[in-house]
């Protein structure tokens, strides 16, 4: 079967570093997005991985490791506005992405 | 604004009702999708067009039908619902369907059904 897991909720200071951890199991697996949803809005790309490592863009990197199933999105020096939902997706074949549930994340003052 | 825009934004409809979701595309690109948002259920991905061709249909109801009829625009038609169908209903393309490669996917705003 399919499965992604992340955190329901999480909840983080303004300045702060947060990580969402994202586990997957998948039949088939291309590689691990990130998209960021603010309440209401549509989903917007973050960040793509399909090697093992770590990606940096900005305040917002993301990390893979293949072989665990594992993915995290770290986010550094927190601001009101990242306060979003983040979802994790695998890549599962050539169209096809498997998404999470989401990660709602709460920046506080 | 992602260059995807979907009508209309939200929808009320009773179960006996026949209703079309309409998305547009401005950005040139090859495939479109349709996913379906639940509450507390990850985004389910329904369809997927590529070059104007079905590619997926992940197991969806009949009652949900859709229609591609060039590369711009994407059409969901909605007849006798069921309530467990209200969801936000979000359409997304990307360049192409490609095999394998990375293809970033963008997303509409969506369209917030009420099924009555």
């Amino acid at each position: 079967g399919q499965n992604i897991d992340q955190p329901t909720e999480m909840t983080a200071t303004e300045g702060a570093i947060v990580q969402i951890n994202c586990t997957y199991q998948t039949s088939g697996f291309n590689g691990l997005f990130w998209y960021q949803q603010h309440a209401g809005e549509a989903p917007t790309f973050l960040s793509y991985n399909v090697l093992d490592g770590l990606e940096e863009k900005g305040r917002f990197s993301s990390f893979l490791s293949r072989s665990k199933g594992y993915s995290y999105l770290l986010l550094k020096e927190l601001q009101m506005k990242d306060s979003a939902s983040y979802l994790c997706a695998a890549q599962t074949g050539a169209n096809n992405l498997f998404f999470g549930t989401g990660t709602r994340l709460t920046v506080i003052p | 604004e992602t260059g995807v825009t979907q009508t209309p934004r939200h929808l009320v409809m009773g179960m006996t009702n026949k209703k079309s979701l309409k998305c547009e595309q401005h950005l040139g690109h090859n495939a479109m999708y349709w996913y379906k948002q639940s509450a507390k259920k990850p985004l389910e991905l329904m369809f997927v067009y590529s070059l104007e061709e079905r590619v997926e249909n992940n197991s969806v109801p009949s009652r949900f039908s859709p229609e591609c009829p060039n590369s711009s625009h994407l059409f969901l038609h909605l007849h006798t619902l069921q309530p467990e169908d209200s969801a936000l209903y979000l359409c997304a393309s990307s360049p192409e369907g490609g095999s394998g490669t990375f293809h970033e996917q963008y997303f509409g705003p969506g369209t917030r059904l009420t099924v009555t």
